[in-house]
């Protein structure tokens, strides 16, 4: 299996300060990786695929990049509605996998 | 619109067979795609536990092949997840999912259910 290791597990960050999540995986995954976003009681919610590509309808603050073994997420301006879990999962091998998350809170 | 459903008993007791059904709409099973349960565990874990395609075959995670089993009912566009002699460890949030492949993701989830094991 195709471990996906993600850092940091929580985050505390003020509005509109920019943040880094980062997932770096066990083998080269060849950019076949998506992040979700989950937010309190719902269900997780695309942001990113292809590691870069921005998912229709998710604002431009949000952004991905990496490449091989190492993929991050970046926000930008972060604003109150960004609250949530944050996911990285790569689909280059079966069987699919995820990191274990990161929770983002609002100083 | 597409909308995904779970649906089954919160409490399971140990050793018997957790069952879930995903009830689909706005979208026929059979005419594409890969329809899949993942499921969260508390303390934010995420596992991918297999699919049914389109087509009716199906794909587990090896850490689950003996105890999975994801079955299909076209005439309801329902698709069931049963998994066989669990412990409290499969104590989760049991989501559906339609996995697209081109590009690969998971576009559409449902709501979730939490399934708890305990005597």
């Amino acid at each position: 299996d195709i471990r996906m290791t993600q850092s940091p597990a929580s985050l505390s960050a003020s509005l509109g300060e920019t943040v880094n999540i980062e997932c770096l995986a066990s083998e080269d995954i060849y950019s076949d990786l998506a992040w979700y976003q989950q937010k309190p009681g719902k269900s997780p919610q695309l942001l990113i695929y292809n590691a870069n590509s921005l998912q229709n309808g998710v604002p431009s603050r949000f952004s991905g990049s990496g490449s091989g073994t190492q993929y991050s997420l970046k926000i930008n301006s972060l604003q109150s509605e960004d609250v949530a879990t944050y996911f990285c999962q790569q689909y280059n091998n079966y069987p699919l996998t995820f990191g274990s998350g990161t929770k983002l809170e609002i100083k | 619109e597409i909308q995904l459903q779970e649906s089954g008993p919160g409490l399971v007791k140990p050793s018997q067979s957790l069952s879930l059904t995903c009830s689909v709409t706005g979208y026929t099973i059979t005419s594409g795609y890969d329809w899949s349960w993942i499921r969260k565990f508390p303390g934010n874990k995420m596992e991918w536990m297999g699919y049914i395609s389109y087509s009716g075959s199906t794909n587990y995670n090896p850490s689950l092949k003996s105890r999975i089993s994801i079955t299909r009912d076209t005439s309801k566009n329902q698709f069931f997840l049963q998994l066989n002699s669990v412990t409290t460890e499969d104590t989760a949030t049991y989501y559906c999912a339609r996995y697209s492949w081109g590009p690969h993701y998971f576009d559409y989830w449902g709501q979730g259910v939490m399934v708890t094991v305990s005597s």
